[in-house]
């Protein structure tokens, strides 16, 4: 069973940059697995960050970039600020109507 | 502005069926872009893809999930529905109804607020 991988957890400073990955547990992922990103804050729904790998929701701010990088899909923030600090979750489509989550990752900014 | 929001009993006993309605509003269900999504979330845990349907009835499930569950469309009061069945503690969650954008792509463009449901142990 195929399971999509995500850090449990990521700190960055204030203004710094940080990479979040999202991968397969078999195999790599591509722009063909349509990879979005969602952010969460606590108590809150999720809120659309990335879709199509690099392509940003309206009003998302642009320090925020999808790409894939190596054999997985990658969201940075660069400058991060405190109002970044959230879980990140990455879908991917597996095809055949199927969709996954990744874990989530819970983002510190400190 | 489309807005989707979740409705339903927030107490479950166990053994008995959760039902849920997601209302979309400012907008039509029919709009042949879209299709209409469940998700959950446990407490403290991550996001589960239940299932999404077109409002033409054509519907995809989670396989974990797909002999307890089921997902219907009403075009007529512009809402979609979940039911799952035999719910036990395991099924306390958080469930969002979501939008997902499937033409070219995919993913899930629009969230509600979500509704806890309860089932105690």
């Amino acid at each position: 069973q195929t399971v999509v991988t995500q850090e449990p957890s990521f700190s960055v400073s204030p203004g710094g940059t940080v990479t979040l990955t999202c991968g397969l547990s078999s195999g790599s992922v591509s722009t063909s697995y349509y990879p979005s990103w969602y952010q969460q804050t606590p108590g809150q729904a999720p809120r659309t960050v990335i879709y199509h790998t690099n392509t940003r929701s309206s009003g998302v701010p642009d320090r925020f970039s999808g790409s894939i990088l190596g054999h997985k899909a990658a969201l940075t923030i660069t400058g991060a600020q405190t109002d970044d600090e959230s879980d990140y979750y990455c879908v991917l489509y597996m095809g055949s109507g199927i969709v996954l989550f990744g874990g989530g990752t819970k983002l510190t900014v400190l | 502005q489309v807005q989707l929001q979740e409705s339903g009993p927030g107490l479950v006993k166990p053994s008995q069926t959760l039902s849920l309605t997601c209302t979309v509003s400012g907008g039509s269900i029919r709009n042949a872009d879209y299709y209409w999504s469940w998700i959950r979330q446990p407490p403290g845990k991550g996001l589960e893809w239940i299932g999404y349907i077109y409002y033409s009835g054509n519907i995809f499930h989670n396989p974990s999930l797909k002999s307890r569950i089921t997902i219907s469309v009403d075009t007529s009061k512009n809402h979609f529905s979940l039911k799952l069945n035999s719910v036990t503690a395991a099924d306390t969650a958080v469930y969002y109804c979501a939008r997902v954008l499937t033409l070219g792509d995919w993913y899930f463009d629009l969230w509600g607020r979500g509704t806890l449901v309860t089932v105690p142990s």
